[in-house]
């Protein structure tokens, strides 16, 4: 079946640095692909999308790109704030088209950043 | 912004009790979710519901799981006969089709 593999947190670091949270994922059609951050406390929010190969999905400075030769969504962010302390949730739908919209989520990584 | 919103946001419930989490999808979404998170665990899939009926559930989601829409404006989550290892973190979601699903905040199942 459907399966999301994700970077074990957790990862810590410091303002202003660069992330990357990897991500891969297998599948048998062509899904759409999702990146969900959840603050504490909070439910998941969508961070970004990307619906097909080579699309890049960007929001808040994140930025993702759907690579199917690798079948990676890595997230990145150039330059990370505090406010970016959260859980990180790579996921994928619709692998099997039809109406299967079901999202198949990573395990999360966990990511503070520190002043 | 519209937004799903879910009730309680804590339940606390004896093992073997029935207990119903409750759910208010965003007005125009026609698909909507339930999924679960064990403390610690990733996020799961238990069930989909599209036109009044189930439309996927996944294997986690026996005979004691039931759903409904009752009213048009609602979408429960019973569990029957409560175990220990429901405790969870519920979440809701609901969506338009392949757009992507917005979540509620969740309800933290607590099984005594």
């Amino acid at each position: 079946g459907d399966s999301v593999t994700q970077m074990e947190g957790p990862v810590t670091l410091s303002e202003e640095a660069f992330l990357t949270i990897n991500c891969t994922y297998t599948a048998t059609g062509y899904p759409s692909l999702f990146w969900y951050v959840q603050y504490p406390g909070e439910g998941l929010q969508l961070l970004l999308k990307a619906t097909k190969a080579d699309d890049k999905g960007s929001n808040k400075g994140f930025e993702a790109t759907y690579r199917k030769e690798t079948t990676s969504f890595h997230l990145e962010k150039g330059s990370v704030q505090v406010s970016d302390s959260a859980v990180y949730f790579c996921a994928l739908s619709g692998a099997s088209g039809g109406s299967n919209y079901k999202l198949t989520f990573g395990k999360g990584t966990l990511l503070t950043v520190n002043p | 912004e519209p937004e799903v919103t879910q009730t309680p946001s804590h339940q606390v419930t004896q093992m073997g009790q029935e207990v119903i989490l409750r759910c208010v999808p965003i007005s125009n979404h026609l698909y909507f979710y339930w999924y679960r998170q064990i403390l610690g665990q990733k996020v799961e899939f238990l069930v989909s519901f599209y036109n009044n009926e189930i439309s996927e559930k996944s294997e986690i989601f026996d005979d004691q799981f039931s759903v409904e829409r009752p009213d048009g404006s609602n979408f429960t989550l019973k569990i029957r006969s409560t175990k220990l290892e429901d405790s969870a973190m519920y979440f809701c979601a609901s969506g338009r089709g392949g757009q992507p699903q917005h979540f509620g905040d969740g309800t933290r199942l607590s099984i005594l």
